[in-house]
């Protein structure tokens, strides 16, 4: 069974910060996902990173998926309240002709006005 | 407006009822899943629908049973659930499964008396 480990589980700062949160895993992934779920709602695709250390800009958001493809992160540029969720990666596996996405643990962020 | 609409939004419901969840997309797609959000667990997929056909069954007790009339509607039959099913079911739809990105329903929050 696949994992994918999200730290920090929980993150609380003011507005304006600057904040990372990772995604990590033991297994290879063909692409990453993340999401951001709002409480009351499902999730929401953020980007989706296929490449090995590919980067990709969302505004102040910075996604980054590892050179080795088992590992992704978020950055945060001057957090605005705005960004409060539940911050979620998904890993997809195309190995044995059977694509499966696996979601992570989660990051649940909170900005302080 | 998220295109993937689920009913009800709240569902309360002794252990000897049985109940249906709904979901039906209008966004052409042709994938359809079934997700369990628990307040202490990843994310867990529990159904696929791929053109109405089921091609996953990721070990899920027979008290849910999932029905796919057609590419735009998905349902989820309950009967005889425990308290430990009380979650956030999440429907979610896509092109088709795989590297598509999933659009998800704002989710059913089911509680088990």
């Amino acid at each position: 069974t696949q994992l994918l480990e999200q730290s920090p589980q929980f993150l609380s700062i003011q507005e304006g910060e600057n904040l990372t949160v990772y995604c990590n895993s033991s297994s290879v992934f063909s692409s990453l996902q993340w999401y951001r779920q709002e409480p009351g709602e499902g999730p929401v695709l953020l980007v989706t990173v296929v490449t090995g250390g590919e980067v990709k800009k969302l505004k102040r958001l910075t996604f980054q998926f590892g050179d080795a493809r088992k590992d992704s992160s978020l950055h945060i540029t001057a957090a605005q309240t705005g960004d409060t969720g539940l911050y979620l990666c998904a890993g997809l596996d195309t190995n044995f002709g059977n694509e499966k996405l696996t979601f992570g643990t989660g990051t649940r962020l909170t900005i302080i006005p | 407006e998220t295109g993937v609409t689920q009913t009800p939004r709240h569902l309360v419901m002794g252990m000897t009822n049985k109940k249906s969840l709904k979901c039906e997309q209008h966004l052409g797609h042709n994938a359809m899943y079934w997700y369990k959000q628990s307040a202490k667990k990843p994310l867990e997929l529990m159904f696929v629908y791929n053109f109405k056909e089921q091609t996953e069954n990721n070990s899920v007790p027979s008290r849910f049973s999932p029905e796919c009339p057609n590419s735009s509607h998905l349902f989820l039959h309950l009967h005889t659930l425990q308290p430990e099913d009380s979650a956030l079911y999440l429907c979610a739809s896509s092109h088709r499964q795989g590297n598509q990105p999933q659009h998800f329903g704002d989710g059913t929050r089911l509680s088990i008396l």
